[in-house]
């Protein structure tokens, strides 16, 4: 069954380092998002891409952030300057018609 | 303003002992309300899409249905394995197609 999977499973950065979160969506699916989750918080939505450029994106999704769709597969989330408030579980999901479906997420922590 | 409330916060089963998990919504046009089952460390797991009033969607021992105002999450017999968190996400009609979720049941079962 096809699936989203995300690259790594774990990252530890010090503040103010820059981190790339890797996603390869499902292979058929057009519209593709980035989810954060602060343990014991609900799933925000930061940002959501479409046909190569961002469709919408949140509040949370300030200037520190950006989203690249480098080649036909790969999804990325790059954070510039990490800050201790970023650690968070990060999910990406992707979808083709109404359901979306995430994977299983990148434990980010920031020191 | 939560445009997705959902309730109990927590919720412990005896193995056996049939549950239902409620999900009301306050938008003004629905899409779609979906939920999701969430481990431990893992990105959420797509269960069922529900798109009108008095739709119902089955899987295993989970029944989903679906009113103007909420939906409820039937759970019949639970086991122990059935223990993760569960997730309610809504879109909207004439928005974009993002899911907007809930704060979660925590559901454990006990054996």
């Amino acid at each position: 069954e096809p699936e989203v999977t995300q690259t790594p499973s774990h990252q530890v950065t010090q503040m103010g380092q820059e981190v790339i979160l890797r996603c390869v969506p499902i292979s058929n699916h057009l519209y593709f998002y980035w989810y954060r989750q602060i343990l014991g918080q609900k799933v925000e939505f930061l940002v959501s891409f479409y046909n190569n450029e961002i469709s919408e994106k949140s509040e949370i999704f300030d200037d520190q952030f950006s989203v690249e769709r480098p080649d036909g597969s790969n999804f990325t989330l790059k954070i510039r300057s990490t800050k201790l408030e970023d650690s968070a579980m990060y999910f990406c999901a992707s979808r083709r018609s109404t359901e979306a479906f995430f994977g299983q997420g990148t434990r980010l922590t920031v020191v | 303003e939560d445009q997705v409330t959902q309730s109990p916060e927590a919720l412990r089963l005896q193995e056996g002992e049939s549950s239902s998990l409620n999900c009301s919504y306050t938008v003004s046009g629905l899409r779609g309300l979906f939920w999701y089952r969430q481990d431990p460390g893992k990105g959420p797991e797509f269960l069922f899409t529900l798109y009108s009033a008095g739709e119902e969607k089955e899987k295993e021992r989970l029944k989903a249905t679906l009113t103007k105002k909420e939906s409820f999450l039937h759970i019949t017999a639970p086991k122990p394995e059935d223990s993760a968190t569960y997730l309610c996400a809504v879109q909207i009609s004439g928005g974009s197609y993002i899911p907007t979720f809930g704060r979660g049941t925590s559901l454990i079962v006990h054996p």
